[in-house]
């Protein structure tokens, strides 16, 4: 079956400093992958997400691509800040069907 | 435009007791979705409906677990009787239609605690 793994966290990082959250998946075909985002106190939302090969997903400063050779898609931020800190979930859904399976989550901690 | 919603936001029970949880999805929204989050992982999908359709629900366990959508609009989950291991947070969510191009909307969650 499908799955997507992470790296375990937390992830502590200082403002301004480079973030890089890597994710790797299993899956037949191609599916959708994507990186949502679950802020202290708020509910998932969608952060950005690449439908197929060599898409670029962007949003907020962040982004992920599509990489189907090494089925990657990891997050890189350039410069991170106080209000990035989070949980980060890297996740996959086939075209048919827009079942999320998710990864286990990273905590990011952006210390002032 | 009103978000998913949830009720209740916590619950605490004891096991072998019973307990539902509410969703009313984003308007014109067909699909509903019920995932399990346990402390320190990721979101499981338990059940997805379109309209008042079961589109999949193999990861349900159905010995204890029911979710029905009858009106094709708001769902309820139950749990009966509930275990230890129930203890986690449900979200619902929803989205247009089944197609991943369709973005899923998350609500706040249920957070169950059963005693």
């Amino acid at each position: 079956g499908d799955s997507v793994t992470q790296m375990e966290g937390p992830v502590t990082l200082s403002e301004e400093a480079f973030l890089t959250i890597n994710c790797t998946y299993t899956a037949t075909g191609y599916p959708s992958l994507f990186w949502y985002v679950q802020y202290p106190g708020e509910g998932l939302q969608l952060l950005l997400k690449a439908t197929k090969a060599d898409d670029k997903g962007s949003n907020k400063g962040f982004e992920a691509t599509y990489r189907k050779e090494t089925t990657s898609f990891h997050l890189e931020k350039g410069s991170v800040q106080v209000s990035d800190s989070a949980v980060y979930f890297c996740a996959l859904a086939h075209n048919a069907g827009n079942m999320l399976t998710f990864g286990g989550g990273t905590r990011l901690m952006v210390k002032p | 435009e009103a978000g998913v919603a949830q009720s209740p936001r916590y619950k605490i029970i004891e096991k072998r007791q019973s307990v539902a949880f509410w969703c009313n999805p984003i308007s014109g929204h067909a699909t509903l979705y019920w995932y399990q989050q346990i402390l320190g992982q990721g979101p499981k999908l338990l059940i997805q409906f379109q309209n008042n359709g079961v589109v999949d629900d193999s990861q349900l366990p159905k010995d204890r677990f029911s979710a029905e959508r009858l009106k094709g609009v708001d769902s309820t989950l139950k749990i009966q009787p509930a275990k230890l291991e129930d203890s986690a947070v449900y979200l619902c969510a929803s989205s247009l239609q089944t197609s991943a191009l369709n973005e899923q909307f998350f609500g706040p969650g249920t957070r169950l605690t059963v005693l």
